[in-house]
């Protein structure tokens, strides 16, 4: 089955700094990936998501960027703010016979410092 | 309506205990799942219904039962569970519509579990 690694666990930068997280996945059936921002004790929520025919998404301070030949993907976060601080997760997602399956990634702390 | 909801938002049970999580969507999404996260872990997929039939059971042990009554609701039926068990639960949603893929799996807020 698919695994997906992900860098750092743990992440600190100062406000205004840029913010980068890795992923990794194992499977080239993988063909979407997106990034949940955990609050705690909230719901992940999507914050951005790529498909494998692309190599580049942007929406404002936050990016995505995919190589699938190298199988790794990408957040960056630019001029960060208090309110991003959370944890992040990537995940990549497989069709099967089944459906839609999303195996995650370990998640990263984000904490951004004023 | 973009959201997906869970009742209740907490639960505390024995392990001789019979009881049920609910979710609701009604955003016309074919495809629902259960997810158990434990703390500082990530989502663990337990089940996908598609069309309600169930389509995806990974390994789940027995005393977890998922219910799709229609396609807006989804249930999950809890018993004798095991105090490992205690965890969030997660219901979330997505298309499929007929001929067509679409991939965004929204999440309702979860039910904390704690099972004593």
């Amino acid at each position: 089955g698919e695994n997906v690694e992900q860098h750092p666990s743990t992440l600190s930068v100062q406000e205004g700094d840029s913010a980068v997280i890795k992923c990794t996945y194992s499977d080239s059936a993988s063909n979407y990936f997106p990034w949940y921002k955990q609050e705690l004790g909230k719901r992940p929520q999507l914050i951005i998501d790529i498909r494998s025919n692309v190599g580049e998404k942007k929406d404002q301070r936050i990016a995505v960027t995919l190589n699938k030949t190298a199988k790794h993907f990408s957040l960056h976060i630019t001029e960060t703010q208090p309110e991003d601080s959370a944890v992040y997760f990537c995940a990549a997602r497989v069709l099967t016979g089944g459906g839609n399956k999303l195996t995650f990634g370990t998640g990263t702390q984000l904490k951004v410092e004023l | 309506d973009t959201e997906v909801t869970q009742t209740p938002k907490h639960l505390v049970m024995g392990m001789t205990n019979k009881k049920s999580l609910k979710c609701e969507q009604h955003m016309g999404h074919r495809a629902m799942y259960w997810y158990k996260q434990k703390a500082k872990k990530p989502p663990e997929l337990m089940f996908v219904y598609s069309y309600e039939k169930l389509s995806i059971n990974e390994s789940v042990p027995s005393r977890f039962s998922p219910e799709c009554p229609n396609s807006s609701l989804l249930n999950l039926h809890l018993h004798a569970l095991q105090p490992e068990d205690s965890a969030l639960y997660l219901c979330a949603s997505s298309h499929p519509l007929r001929g067509r893929n679409t991939d965004t799996q929204y999440f309702g807020p979860g039910t904390r579990l704690t099972v004593l």
